[in-house]
């Protein structure tokens, strides 16, 4: 298995703009977790999803972010519009569901900057 | 939600013992305890995870008391490369309940020469 993929791996863009992130978790796995990490705020959940459904998403930082699971294989993260206090690491993580499944897998994650 | 308070960071020199400790006072009977590292610019990735007692495999020991209010994750011989940064996770995924994982600061370990 690839393990978690997440694109892009860098990503600059300026204020304004709509960002798209992207996250391929592993296959059989059926929670997913997208995660920012800043200096200031360490590593802060934004939103998890179960079996493609917003589990909890009381992490999102705002309404301009937003985060889709159309299928099993795929979910974005998009901001828009994006602000420089956007700029982090953008990690995805899935994991199985079951008994002590709390086992995270990351992704190597999406460096932004917003200029 | 149970969170937890670790050391914000700690220094260790080649070949020694390192022991990190987390504080989880909120733990919940079918909470596991999991600890991951952290390089820079990567994902954090597992380590060690249980329950109770004791567990050991390749990279770690982590140690858990009998009320489970702590633990401590142990690393034999440490070298520069493990410098990192290190979190203790206490969550639930089991059954029909998904715990919304708490990862923290983190404990900065830096290995000298």
């Amino acid at each position: 298995d690839a393990g978690v993929i997440q694109s892009p791996r860098h990503e600059v863009t300026e204020m304004g703009q709509e960002v798209t992130l992207r996250c391929k978790p592993i296959s059989g796995h059926n929670s997913l977790f997208w995660y920012r990490q800043t200096m200031m705020r360490g590593l802060e959940l934004l939103i998890y999803f179960n079996n493609n459904v917003p589990i909890d998403d009381s992490g999102m930082p705002e309404d301009r972010f937003s985060a889709k699971m159309p299928n099993a294989s795929f979910s974005t993260l998009k901001i828009q519009p994006s602000e420089p206090r956007d700029s982090a690491v953008y990690f995805c993580a899935s994991t199985p569901t079951g008994v002590g499944a709390n086992v995270l897998t990351f992704g190597a994650g999406s460096r932004l900057t917003v200029l | 939600l149970a969170k937890t308070t670790q050391p914000i960071s700690m220094d260790s020199y080649e070949g020694q013992e390192v022991n990190i400790t987390c504080s989880h006072n909120n733990i919940a009977t079918n909470d596991y305890i999991t600890w991951y590292q952290q390089f820079p610019s990567q994902g954090p990735r597992f380590i060690i995870q249980g329950y109770k007692t004791k567990v050991t495999n390749e990279v770690a020991s982590l140690f858990i008391p009998a009320d489970r209010k702590s633990s401590t994750l142990s690393l034999p011989r440490v070298s520069l490369s493990d410098t990192a940064v290190y979190y203790c996770l206490v969550g639930d995924m089991g059954g029909s309940t998904l715990g919304r994982l708490y990862f923290g600061r983190g404990t900065q370990l830096t290995v000298w020469p």
